[in-house]
């Protein structure tokens, strides 16, 4: 069965400052991979995704993540963020090839940016 | 466009009710998923319908827990006899096309149900 992780939980931040939020994810054969975004009140809602190509995606607001194979990872990263930032982050991951397809979600990340 | 609506969106019942939960999704996506979301929790796969194929129910965790959906339109998720551990958001999400496709789920704001 696959399975994500979200190391951290809660993460604090000052507007400016640099964002890596890690995903690993445990499953061997091909995959999509999802991070999601529940702003308050709001519903959930695609931040990026990957599939295929270049490991390095770009989604929405300036938001980026990294595929690293051979890690199971696919790490969130924004280089400055911003107040608005504050949000709920959920990374997905789902079967490409067969096996358990229903994509499988993390914890979250609860991320506060100070003004 | 309209996205996909649940209602209602909160519920306040007592253990042993019977409640049902609706969900709509966006016309035309044949893809629809049912995930609960307790407190300090992520989100926990419940049941998953494609078109008129019969549904992947894997993800329920008792057989209080029951869904339909007529076609690829609404959808209704009961839970017979609540208790209070199944006070949690629940999140209806649709798609355009089958998960292993790179379609990305569109969710509803969700149902707050709490069981006193």
């Amino acid at each position: 069965a696959q399975s994500v992780s979200q190391h951290n939980h809660h993460v604090i931040l000052s507007e400016a400052a640099s964002l890596e939020l890690g995903c690993n994810y445990s499953y061997g054969g091909t995959v999509n991979l999802f991070w999601y975004v529940q702003y308050p009140g709001q519903h959930l809602q695609l931040l990026l995704k990957y599939f295929s190509g270049d490991p390095l995606v770009k989604g929405i607001k300036g938001f980026e993540a990294e595929f690293i194979k051979s890690k199971f990872s696919f790490n969130l990263r924004k280089p400055s963020v911003q107040w608005s930032d504050t949000a709920e982050y959920f990374c997905a991951v789902n079967s490409a090839s067969g096996g358990s397809y229903i994509p499988t979600f993390g914890r979250g990340t609860s991320l506060i940016v100070h003004p | 466009g309209a996205g996909v609506s649940q209602s209602p969106s909160n519920k306040v019942t007592e253990k042993g009710k019977d409640v049902e939960l609706r969900c709509d999704p966006i016309s035309g996506h044949t893809a629809l998923y049912w995930y609960r979301q307790r407190l300090g929790q992520g989100l926990e796969f419940l049941i998953y319908f494609q078109g008129n194929s019969a549904p992947d129910k894997s993800g329920l965790p008792s057989d209080r827990f029951s869904a339909e959906r007529t076609g690829e339109s609404v959808s209704t998720l009961t839970i017979q006899r609540t208790q209070q551990e199944d006070s949690a958001v629940y999140l209806c999400a649709s798609s355009l096309v089958q998960p292993y496709y790179n379609s990305p789920l569109h969710f509803g704001n969700g149902t707050r149900l709490t069981v006193t």
